[in-house]
């Protein structure tokens, strides 16, 4: 089945550590992106990407990182200067982000992210 | 002021109830609207999609956007216990800073109860 994959779906981290959320999609969608998601305040933009080898800030970067070195993968590093890393993490993909028609995002099924 | 306002409720309604789940926004820019819903533990999924104005039908699901007022809602008819869940607006800018970025409305968190 052609879809997104998020893992881990739990991950724990340490104080001044950095962790590494996978994500991986066999859409063939050229567009990935991430959102950080809050009880009571929807989804936020943290990084996209429209192509591979590149990829731009969203709303709330600081504390990110992102590389997108093959089509099918996205993978973000909550990195230590992140001070207030838990949530719940959430992966989509689409087409492309240049809207020229019906191009929904597609999300997978999240990582939810706990400080120790 | 946030771009996209939507009541997170809690609603809570009774089985065959219509339900009525709205989100009101601010940015001129936003030319395409979603709806997603998202059960406890999952990720969101793409329930109705529209660019213009009116109305859209899909099953017992329909969306309305009245971009004049800068108000859409989705309508769900007949509602069943397996529609509790945390229904999303999301809306698509068509230029400027909004250009190919989803924002979110805070989500709706729905009951429906036998």
């Amino acid at each position: 089945d052609g879809g997104i994959t998020q893992s881990p779906k739990y991950l724990f981290r340490k104080e001044g550590q950095n962790v590494t959320l996978s994500c991986e999609q066999n859409l063939n969608h050229d567009a990935m992106y991430w959102y950080r998601q809050d009880p009571g305040q929807g989804l936020r933009l943290i990084y996209y990407s429209q192509i591979v080898n590149d990829f731009q800030k969203g709303d709330i970067a600081e504390g990110y990182s992102v590389s997108r070195e093959k089509k099918e993968s996205f993978p973000l590093t909550v990195t230590s200067a992140q001070k207030n890393p838990t949530a719940f993490y959430l992966c989509a993909s689409s087409t492309r982000t240049g809207f020229t028609g019906n191009q929904p995002q597609h999300f997978g099924d999240g990582t939810r992210l706990s400080i120790l | 002021q946030k771009e996209v306002e939507q009541d997170p409720g809690p609603l809570s309604v009774p089985e065959g109830a219509i339900v009525s789940l709205n989100c009101t926004y601010s940015n001129s820019a936003f030319q395409y609207f979603m709806w997603y819903r998202q059960y406890s533990r999952k990720g969101p999924e793409l329930l109705m999609y529209t660019y213009s104005s009116g109305n859209k039908e899909d099953g017992r699901f329909t969306a309305q956007v009245d971009k004049s007022s800068k108000y859409i809602s989705l309508f769900i008819r007949d509602s069943q216990p397996s529609d509790s869940a945390t229904y999303l607006c999301a809306m698509l800018g068509a230029g400027g800073t909004s250009y190919g970025k989803l924002t979110f409305g805070q989500g709706t968190i729905l009951t429906v109860h036998p």
